[in-house]
């Protein structure tokens, strides 16, 4: 199965700041990539989906860049709200899989 | 609207079988291109992805489970049904159902943009 690891396991941020998050896969998954934002007591919230496309009503400030195996999404200023943790997810290949997640926390 | 919501027993003893529902609306089960697919996180760890379902009866599993895991639907009554057998106090976690995407264009995609609450089930004797 295709493995996604995430960098770092742990970002702290300012708000207010821009915050960079990766993502890297054992094998091309082309730009079959998503990345989800969960929150403690929430269900995931789908931010970007094919590696660049924001989801319906997904702010500005959230963007996805890369395909291939290197994939990065950047949060440009962080808000109070953005204090969660992030995961990709892959859907080239099966088993769909999720990377170990980047916690974001403030600093 | 599209909504997806997980019920089920949150107590399950070792090597008992898990069943769990997910009851939609806003769309249908039916429809070319619709997918369900089952998402769980375990206390203090990363999503993983379990199984989906299409329209089409397609099934897909995670091959570590797809022995334990049978993953059905019913267009009739809107729900999609996750068994697990022989759980394990390891499957201790809070198990999602989620719809898969489909963009403006209409093109169906495996990621997740539509998700239930989840529902929380411990494993223990």
């Amino acid at each position: 199965e295709i493995v996604m690891t995430q960098s770092p396991a742990t970002l702290s941020v300012s708000p207010g700041e821009r915050a960079t998050l990766s993502c890297r896969a054992t094998q091309s998954v082309s730009s079959n990539l998503a990345w989800y934002q969960h929150k403690p007591g929430q269900a995931p919230r789908l931010l970007i989906y094919g590696a660049s496309t924001r989801a319906t009503g997904i702010p500005a400030r959230f963007s996805g860049s890369g395909s291939g195996t290197e994939f990065t999404l950047t949060i440009s200023s962080l808000q109070s709200e953005d204090f969660a943790v992030y995961y990709c997810q892959q859907y080239s290949d099966w088993p769909r899989t999720f990377g170990q997640g980047t916690k974001v926390d403030i600093k | 609207q599209i909504t997806l919501k997980e019920s089920g027993p949150t107590l399950v003893r070792p090597t008992q079988t898990l069943t769990l529902t997910c009851s939609i609306s806003g769309f249908s089960l039916s429809t070319s291109g619709v997918g369900v697919g089952w998402i769980r996180q375990p206390p203090g760890k990363a999503l993983e992805w379990l199984a989906l379902i299409h329209w089409n009866d397609d099934k897909r599993y995670r091959p570590s489970l797809k022995s334990r895991l049978t993953i059905t639907m019913d267009a009739f009554t809107n729900q999609v049904v996750l068994t697990m057998t022989n759980m394990d106090p390891v499957d201790t976690a809070t198990y999602y159902c989620a719809h898969r995407l489909r963009d403006t264009s209409g093109w169906y995609h495996d990621a997740f943009h539509v998700w239930g609450q989840g529902t929380m089930v411990t494993v223990s004797s």
